[in-house]
């Protein structure tokens, strides 16, 4: 079955660029729409952005001008990179899968900490 | 941007009782895309429905939703021990996607 792992640095640094990958296995980004959410305590689930396996994107307005997500499907991963961060950042980051477009989210990740200090 | 509002924000209840979930959307949810998950400690969230009153696959009968518009409800007919957690709704109908806050059900 279709599995997302993700992966990149725990800590952060203020200013700096959070980024993170997550890996599909079991299956191919093709073709899914792929989004990354995070949780933290202050501000519970926040839905962060959508790339569809072909590299159309969908960002929250929130987050539309620090946020880039990328796809590569030769590799089955999609990534995330969070511009000029700061501790409100800090939060559990998940990858998760839609079927199609305005789909609930049926498979997700694990989710990684990321700390920014 | 439509914003979800769950209540209570924490229900206490016993093994076999009834678990009543409410989310209230402050606009009507397009199509009734509106979706429940559970998450326990540590771990994801879990689609337990979708399109306000559909089971997602392997998610047993005592879950249902219910509802349209701006008022949605997941019940929980008889809790199980495996049932003690947080319980999130979801709007995707529109862009941004939304979260509610959460309801915790917790033992009694």
């Amino acid at each position: 079955q279709v599995q997302l792992q993700e992966s990149g640095p725990g800590l952060v640094k203020p200013s700096e660029t959070l980024s993170l990958t997550c890996t599909v296995s079991g299956g191919s980004v093709s073709p899914f729409y792929w989004s990354w959410i995070r949780q933290s305590p202050g501000k519970g689930l926040e839905w962060i952005g959508f790339i569809y396996y072909s590299g159309p994107t969908n960002y929250n307005p929130s987050l539309r001008s620090r946020a880039k997500i990328s796809i590569d499907t030769s590799k089955n991963q999609f990534y995330l990179k969070l511009y000029s961060v700061t501790a409100a950042d800090t939060a559990v980051y998940y990858c998760a899968r839609e079927k199609y477009y305005l789909d609930p989210f049926d498979i997700w990740g694990q989710g990684t900490v990321v700390t920014v200090s | 941007e439509s914003v979800l509002t769950q209540s209570p924000g924490t229900l206490s209840l016993s093994p076999g009782e009834r678990a009543t979930l409410s989310c209230r959307a402050s606009q009507s949810v397009s199509s009734n895309y509106l979706a429940w998950y559970q998450q326990k400690t540590g771990q994801a969230p879990r689609l337990l429905i979708y399109g306000a009153s559909n089971r997602a696959t392997g998610i047993p009968d005592r879950f249902s939703g219910s509802g349209s518009g701006t008022d949605f409800t997941l019940t929980i007919s008889r809790l199980e021990a495996e049932d003690f957690a947080v319980y999130y709704c979801q709007q995707y109908g529109t862009s941004p996607l939304a979260f509610g806050g959460g309801t915790t059900v917790e033992i009694k």
